[in-house]
């Protein structure tokens, strides 16, 4: 059983540039999670995600930022006009739909870099 | 405001010996704790949780336990190896709508066991 993909690994993008990045949940998986952990810092929640809908998108900036999760295909998480301060590490996370387990199951995470 | 406190950013432990890693919490609404393992340039790996409605969870050399009254819980790892040595994370969930179970997490504190 693959675990979360995540890619592309590591991305490099000049500021004003979008930057895309794609995960693939564990095998029956619905539930997708967002993370972002800059420099020196914890990690923080940005979104969550089921099939087609947004759940909760309280920790994602107000302007740039945007997720989807398709009937069909990864999540993505897209960055419009990408700054300095976007350099950061971002994990994806799926977790079953089975109420009561609760655990999140982590990508590898793509390291973004703002140039 | 940071509602997961991992006061220690690091600790240093002779291989063999116990090692214990502290965290505190604000929000009583969290029921779920988990504590992850993470390696420079890698995802965060789950290791173990506890529900509120225990205050002990065993699985081989890890235990974490948990006081609700104080509001801390603590991960214990005997007897302490060389591969031990990482960052480890606290993170805390509520039962959010929508099945929400978005992880609130600490800064971390790095692991180091001496051979």
């Amino acid at each position: 059983n693959a675990g979360v993909m995540q890619n592309p690994r590591h991305l490099v993008r000049r500021r004003g540039q979008e930057a895309r990045l794609r995960c693939s949940p564990m095998k029956g998986h619905s539930h997708v999670y967002w993370y972002r952990q800059l420099p020196e810092e914890g990690l923080k929640f940005m979104v969550y995600l089921q099939k087609e809908n947004i759940i909760d998108e309280s920790g994602m900036p107000k302007e740039r930022f945007s997720a989807e999760f398709p009937k069909e295909g990864p999540s993505i998480l897209r960055i419009q006009q990408v700054v300095r301060g976007d350099s950061a590490a971002y994990f994806c996370a799926s977790s079953p739909p089975v109420s009561g387990s609760y655990e999140q199951y982590f990508g590898p995470g793509t390291r973004l870099t703002v140039t | 405001d940071q509602q997961v406190k991992q006061n220690s950013p690091s600790l240093s432990v002779q291989e063999g010996r116990i090692s214990i890693l502290n965290c505190d919490y604000t929000n009583s609404m969290f029921d779920y704790f988990l504590w992850y393992k993470k390696y420079p340039a890698e995802g965060p790996t789950f290791l173990i949780s506890i529900s509120s409605i225990k205050d002990k969870n065993e699985d081989g050399r890890f235990t974490v336990f948990l006081n609700k009254s104080a509001k801390h819980l603590s991960l214990h790892i005997v007897p302490s190896q060389p591969g031990d040595s990482a960052v480890y994370f606290c993170a805390a969930s509520a039962d959010n709508a929508g099945n929400n179970r978005k992880l609130i997490w600490g800064l971390g504190t790095s692991l180091a066991v001496n051979p």
